[in-house]
Formats: C-alpha cells, sequence, structure tokens
C-alpha cells in the first residue's frame, strides 16, 4: 500500500459525458502528479500540482483539467469524452516539487471506460 | 530530457540473480538514474535510484558503470512477485520532478 487512494477504480460512462476522478496523496506529501497508461500512448504524464498550484504541464488535452484543494487532495476533471480517453488514470504523489531525487507513489489508479 | 535505452523483454528462472540492463549515452552530469516498475493491475512503484556510485536496498541493487552511460538494475533472487515491466528514467537536478516514462523492459520469472 503506496499510502496513495484514488476513486472510483473503475468508471464506465459514455461519450459526450463528463468525469471526475479523485485522489488522496501520502499524508505529508505535498506534490500530486496526474498519468494517464494507455494502451498505444504507455504511461504519460499529464499535470503536476504542488500545495494548490499549478507546477507542470504534459500532454493534457484541453478537454481536461485538475485542481488541488487546501486539504492537497486532487481531482482530475475530463469532459466531452471521446472513445480514445479510455484509459488507466494514475495519480502519484511526492514530498517536493523539484529535484531529482524524490520518490513518486502511485495509488492503484482508476480505469476509465469510454463507450 | 536524456533518453534511455533498454530491451524490450528478459526471462529468468525463480530464485536466480536478474540483471536488467538499460542504456543512457547522453546522460548529464546532474542526471539521477531512477529505476520504477510496474506490477501486473498496479500503479508504477519505486525500486531504487543513484548517481554516480553503485546503491543497494531492501528490494535490489543498482550498478552504475563509471562513464555513467549505463546501469544495472540487480534483483539477487527473482521471485514470481518481481514479474514487473521496468522503467529506467533519468531525472535532472533542479528540473521539475515529474516522470517521463519509456516503455520498459519487461520481465517474466519462470517458476
Amino acid at each position: 500500500d503506496s499510502g496513495v487512494t484514488q476513486t472510483p477504480k473503475h468508471l464506465i460512462t459514455a461519450t459526450g459525458q463528463r468525469v471526475t476522478l479523485r485522489c488522496s496523496p501520502r499524508s505529508g506529501d505535498l506534490s500530486v502528479y496526474w498519468y494517464q497508461q494507455s494502451l498505444d500512448q504507455g504511461l504519460q504524464f499529464l499535470i503536476q500540482y504542488y500545495n494548490g498550484e499549478e507546477r507542470a504541464k504534459g500532454n493534457i488535452l484541453e478537454r481536461f483539467s485538475a485542481q488541488q484543494f487546501p486539504d492537497l487532495h486532487s481531482e482530475l476533471n475530463l469532459s466531452s469524452l471521446e472513445l480514445g480517453d479510455s484509459a488507466l488514470y494514475f495519480c502519484a504523489s511526492s514530498v517536493g516539487s523539484e529535484g531529482a531525487t524524490y520518490e513518486q507513489y502511485f495509488g492503484p489508479g482508476t480505469r476509465l471506460t469510454v463507450t | 530530457d536524456a533518453k534511455t535505452t533498454q530491451p524490450n523483454s528478459m526471462e529468468s528462472n525463480e530464485e536466480e540473480p536478474v540483471h536488467l540492463p538499460c542504456n543512457h549515452s547522453t546522460i548529464s552530469g546532474t542526471d539521477y538514474i531512477h529505476w520504477y516498475r510496474q506490477l501486473p493491475s498496479q500503479g508504477p512503484e519505486y525500486v531504487i535510484h543513484g548517481l554516480t556510485s553503485n546503491v543497494n536496498n531492501r528490494m535490489a541493487s543498482l550498478a552504475i558503470a563509471e562513464d555513467r552511460k549505463s546501469s544495472t538494475l540487480i534483483l539477487h533472487r527473482a521471485t514470481l512477485r518481481d514479474a514487473a515491466v521496468y522503467y529506467c528514467i533519468l531525472r535532472r537536478t533542479g528540473a521539475n520532478s515529474k516522470l517521463t516514462f519509456g516503455k520498459g523492459i519487461t520481465l517474466s520469472v519462470r517458476p
């Protein structure tokens, strides 16, 4: 158990819909990262928040947005869903924001299926 | 980010040592070498990291070449639970701490 929790575990929805994925970081971790894992693209970084502020953006679509709340939990909002958005979405957390030595702790993921 | 190159897959026998190679010929002096693994149906998990010297922890050892252009993750006694995708990732000092995953190496462990 990494200490990172994600809900829901599975989500099935239709094209055009909007969903919200939730992540609670490990106690004491200030950074939250979101990653997407699909069969064709592999594991890709989407976005990072540190102590409530956006710190880095990766390959995140404009239809996707995220935020980190004062209690440090984070939500990833996916809207106007397309079939290609079906993937595993992982949240990770770490103590710091920058630097090369911080470990990232990953949650169990949310499996999103868009039909 | 500097690039890493790993074989697509490797096989090993249970209870034998496993050496997983990684090439990173364009590594810079401030790049740390990290290894993560992803067990089936789970999120990635941190394994080990190092800069120049060899490193040991309870999970594995990391052997870093003297010129730092390659490294090897060593699992001393493979178990069935070690079957996973292993990712070798470079992280630069002072840069954002996001992880850039490649394809990784798929390790199969035979009983």
